[in-house]
């Protein structure tokens, strides 16, 4: 159980061009998603939280208005980089909260989404 | 605030010997939680191993098991019997129920040495 997907898994577009990666709970209903990027042998970096039917809750320096994100429903959140620059290239990861899951603070994550932005 | 450490950016092991990971996570919050992930090159994050801070017994799954010790904030990962695929980065978490989010540690590379 607990399984989360995200798609694409890897993704190149040129600069200017706006990109959305989708996250999925595929066994569980997640009402809180959390979206991550990590650098090449960094830690995870939290950008933002995503509460199904409300607004995100962004970490401090992440802009709002350039990662959008939409948790329409209780198995799907979405993170799109809107005129996305070479600086964007990254690797972004999902995780999601199981409620009915033991720890509730335990948090599955996606296998990851590679951004090149050419 | 809370805080998670590994002070250890690299370890290495032989095959088939037991290494420990350090960590320690500072909060002033008396119910937290704590977490080991595992990062292997795929980059897929999997959970090894979680623990409830107010129970007394170390949490353990198979050939892994913490020592936490909340005095000294340390909450360390023991792995048996190493085997070649347990090399990957290996963070240390920490959460309170307020809002669910989790604090990271740098994380620690594991080699395991055939």
């Amino acid at each position: 159980g607990a399984v989360v997907s995200q798609h694409p898994s890897r993704v190149i577009c040129k600069s200017g061009t706006s990109v959305k990666i989708e996250c999925r709970s595929l066994d569980f209903q997640a009402t809180t998603m959390f979206w991550y990027r990590q650098f090449p042998k960094q830690s995870l970096m939290l950008m933002a939280t995503s509460n199904e039917g409300s607004k995100a809750t962004y970490e401090q320096g992440v802009e709002k208005d350039k990662f959008l994100i939409n948790h329409a429903s209780l198995t799907l959140s979405t993170l799109t980089v809107t005129s996305a620059h070479p600086e964007d290239s990254s690797f972004y990861i999902c995780s999601a909260r199981d409620p009915g899951g033991g720890i509730q603070e335990t948090q599955y994550f996606g296998p990851g989404t590679r951004l090149l932005v050419l | 605030a809370q805080t998670v450490t590994q002070s250890q950016p690299e370890m290495s092991v032989q095959e088939a010997e037991t290494v420990t990971l350090s960590c320690t996570y500072d909060t002033s919050e008396s119910d937290y939680y704590l977490f080991w992930y595992k990062q292997p090159p795929s980059r897929q994050m999997i959970l090894v191993i979680r623990q409830e801070a107010y129970k007394q017994q170390n949490a353990t799954e198979n050939r892994f098991s913490v020592n936490f010790q909340k005095a000294a904030k340390s909450f360390s990962l023991k792995i048996s019997d190493s085997q070649l695929g347990d090399a990957a980065m290996y963070f240390c978490a920490g959460g309170v129920d307020s809002n669910y989010q989790l604090i990271w540690g740098a994380g620690t590379k594991l080699i395991i040495k055939p």
